[in-house]
């Protein structure tokens, strides 16, 4: 079975702009989680989506929202673009009724 | 505010060595505390997962002990091999609320083992 999937792999962005980033879940995950990982930290959570709601919001600004489509899939969108917003984004879903997390490669953010 | 301590930053272990790395957290609303590895251009890749219930759990070469007393936890790595070499993070969350929810990450131990 396919694990999670992001696209893009890497992207480069001005500041200033806008950028949207996809995920899709494992195969009968209903949750989703975004985190973001700036280099040499661990990462920080930014939403998490399950039955396409948002059920949890971390310490991040209203530049940040996303949204989960009814196949489960998900967007981060980011506007206002900052040069501190260049980090990895991950990607994690989970069965709900279990804890467990899996992650994505991810997609790395390069704000110039 | 730092909930989840992790140390040390890294490791230099020889092959066949055990590699010890802890964490402690704050929040005892935590009842969730995976360990993730993490190698270069990848995501985290669960390794091993523990609730407070029980003070060890092992797979393989990697045990988890957890100390739920002074709010910590360690993992060990057994005959590290140099396929090893890689970030470890630990986390916590509160489980069991129905979904998983929001990890709270330590800040790494970039583990090395030399041959």
């Amino acid at each position: 079975d396919a694990g999670v999937t992001q696209s893009p792999t890497h992207l480069i962005k001005t500041r200033g702009q806008h950028v949207t980033l996809r995920c899709s879940p494992i195969s009968g995950h209903k949750s989703v989680s975004w985190y973001q990982q700036v280099l040499g930290q661990g990462p920080q959570f930014i939403f998490q989506y399950y039955e396409k709601e948002e059920r949890g919001r971390g310490n991040f600004p209203d530049r940040f929202s996303a949204r989960q489509f009814p196949n489960y899939s998900s967007e981060l969108n980011v506007n206002a673009l900052l040069l501190g917003d260049s980090a990895l984004y991950l990607c994690a879903s989970s069965l709900l009724g279990t804890d467990t997390q899996y992650f994505g490669p991810g997609t790395r953010l390069t704000v110039l | 505010q730092q909930q989840v301590k992790q140390s040390p930053q890294s490791l230099i272990v020889q092959k066949g060595g055990i590699s010890i790395i802890n964490c402690a957290y704050e929040n005892t609303a935590f009842d969730y505390f995976p360990w993730y590895q993490q190698f270069p251009g990848k995501g985290p890749a669960l390794l091993i997962a523990i609730r407070p219930d029980v003070s060890e759990k092992k797979e393989g070469r990697f045990t988890i002990s957890f100390n739920k007393s002074a709010k910590q936890f360690s993992l060990h790595i057994m005959d590290s091999q140099p396929g090893d070499s890689a970030t470890y993070f630990c986390a916590a969350s509160k489980g069991r609320t129905g979904t998983a929810s929001k990890l709270t990450f330590g800040t790494g131990t970039r583990l090395q083992v030399t041959l």
